[in-house]
């Protein structure tokens, strides 16, 4: 069965820190996994987005990497700032076409 | 970049009534616009696909007659839920492909009271 599952459901950091979010995806055929920020009553926005073939992607502060053996990714985000706080999604694409699988999310809550 | 305009952002309703809800492609032409349920701290859910000019696909479970998607346009499609009850309340957001990849609008909180 196609899933993605994010990790950890929800993380508190102080602003100006770093932090790292998790997605394993059990997804096959695989076509491109994307990570999107979604602030409270918003539509979800792009930050990323990957191929089987790309390991690494930056977006500003905020950097993807993926690892297409294992079915990980990772959202890295560095000098957090108040306005990160939102809900990171994972999404991964089966094939070209079809439809999206999203994950939970990570809710990110930056305090100062 | 590409952009999804949906209107309205919020609306409140009384049980029984319609509510329609547009999601617009501003600067490019959507072939296939989809429709998204999310729940309070869940992840979004498809309901259903449309494809312009043709009859929306919907997902197991959801019902076609209750949701009506209409999509006449290339920029255009909607969702009307039909006598809508509090269970329909809901945070509904479309989503279209372009070639910036896929694109969601800004999402309508739907209140049915």
């Amino acid at each position: 069965k196609n899933q993605v599952e994010q990790s950890p459901q929800s993380l508190i950091i102080l602003e100006g820190k770093n932090c790292t979010l998790q997605c394993n995806y059990t997804v096959s055929p695989f076509s491109n996994l994307r990570w999107y920020k979604q602030d409270t009553g918003r539509g979800p926005v792009s930050l990323t987005i990957m191929t089987f073939s790309e390991n690494t992607k930056s977006n500003g502060r905020y950097t993807a990497t993926l690892d297409a053996d294992t079915k990980q990714s990772s959202l890295h985000i560095t000098a957090s700032q108040l306005s990160d706080s939102a809900s990171y999604i994972c999404v991964v694409s089966a094939e070209a076409g079809t439809a999206l699988i999203f994950g939970k999310g990570t809710t990110l809550s930056v305090s100062s | 970049g590409a952009v999804v305009s949906q209107h309205p952002s919020w609306v409140i309703c009384k049980s029984g009534t319609s509510v329609k809800i547009e999601c617009r492609s501003l600067d490019f032409q959507a072939t296939t616009m989809f429709w998204y349920r999310q729940f309070p701290k869940q992840s979004l859910m498809l309901m259903a696909t449309s494809n312009e000019g043709s009859k929306a696909t919907y997902e197991q479970g959801v019902e076609k007659d209750k949701f009506l998607i209409n999509h006449a346009s290339l920029t255009l499609s909607t969702l009307t839920v039909t006598s809508a009850h509090p269970e329909d309340s809901s945070f509904y957001i479309c989503s279209a492909r372009s070639g910036h990849g896929y694109t969601f609008g800004s999402g309508t909180r739907l209140t049915v009271v």
